[in-house]
C-alpha cells in the first residue's frame, strides 16, 4: 500500500541548531510531496512542496526540503532553529493529481532554550 | 487569505447523539475534506466532496456521513456520537484536481464524546 513515513514522533534541538525531519514514502513512481506544519490551536498550513523540477525546495520560514529519489525521502530541515518553530510536522504525498493526499503521522518538534 | 471556518472550536457530546460539525470556506473552492486527527496517527480521512450534492469514503468512514448541499459549506454528521469518536476534526478545501492541490485547513474542533 502506498505510504508515507516519519521517522521519531518526538525531535528536541538547542535554539540555534540544525533541525532535521524525517519523511520517506513507498513509491516506485515519484510522488507529489508536501510539508505542512501545525502551531497549537490552529490548523495545518502549508511549509513547502515539490511537484516537478528542482529537487531542493524552499518554503516559508527558513524551512527546505530535498527530494532524493533513490532514497525514496523527503527529509526537511532548517539551518538554525527557532523557538517560533516548536510545532507539529507533518509530511504528506500524493501519488498523482486525481488522487487523495496521505499524511504521514506527525513529528512534534521540540526547541530547548 | 482563503478562510476555512469551522462552527466550533471545542464541543462535548453524549454517547448516542446526533452531531453536526460544520464547516464553510469562501474561496469558491471545489474540493472540500474532513479529517480527523490523532495523536500518533496522523491525519485520516474521512470523507471528501468535489462538488455539490457529491461525496465520497475516505479512509475511516465508518460511523460517520456527509451533507453538501452547498458550495461553500460541508457537513460531517456523526449519526449516534461514541466515545472512540472523541477527537479533533480537521475540514479542509482545495482548488480542483490536477493542481496538485494545496490543502487550506480550518483550526478544527475538538470533540469529546461522554
Amino acid at each position: 500500500a502506498q505510504s508515507v513515513t516519519q521517522l521519531g514522533s518526538h525531535v528536541s534541538v538547542s535554539e540555534g541548531a540544525l533541525v532535521l525531519l524525517r519523511c520517506n514514502y513507498s513509491s516506485s513512481v515519484p510522488p507529489y510531496l508536501f510539508w505542512y506544519v501545525q502551531y497549537p490551536n490552529q490548523g495545518l498550513q502549508l511549509l513547502l512542496k515539490y511537484t516537478t523540477g528542482a529537487t531542493l525546495v524552499k518554503g516559508i520560514n527558513g524551512f527546505e526540503a530535498e527530494f532524493k529519489k533513490s532514497e525514496t525521502s523527503f527529509h526537511l530541515t532548517k539551518p538554525s532553529a527557532h523557538m517560533s518553530d516548536a510545532a507539529e510536522y507533518f509530511c504528506a504525498v500524493q501519488y498523482s493529481s486525481a488522487s487523495k493526499i496521505i499524511f504521514g503521522s506527525g513529528t512534534r518538534l521540540s526547541i530547548r532554550p | 487569505d482563503v478562510k476555512v471556518t469551522q462552527s466550533s472550536r471545542y464541543l462535548v457530546k453524549r454517547t448516542g447523539e446526533k452531531v453536526f460539525l460544520e464547516c464553510v470556506q469562501d474561496m469558491d473552492h471545489e474540493n472540500m475534506f474532513w479529517y480527523r486527527q490523532d495523536p500518533g496517527l496522523g491525519l485520516r480521512l474521512i470523507y471528501f466532496s468535489y462538488d455539490v450534492k457529491m461525496k465520497e469514503k475516505g479512509d475511516i468512514p465508518e460511523g460517520y456521513s456527509v451533507s453538501r448541499e452547498k458550495k461553500e459549506r460541508f457537513s460531517l454528521i456523526l449519526e449516534s456520537a461514541s466515545t472512540n469518536q472523541t477527537s479533533m476534526y480537521l475540514c479542509a478545501s482545495s482548488e480542483p484536481r490536477g493542481t496538485n492541490e494545496k490543502l487550506f485547513f480550518g483550526s478544527g474542533t475538538q470533540l469529546s464524546v461522554l
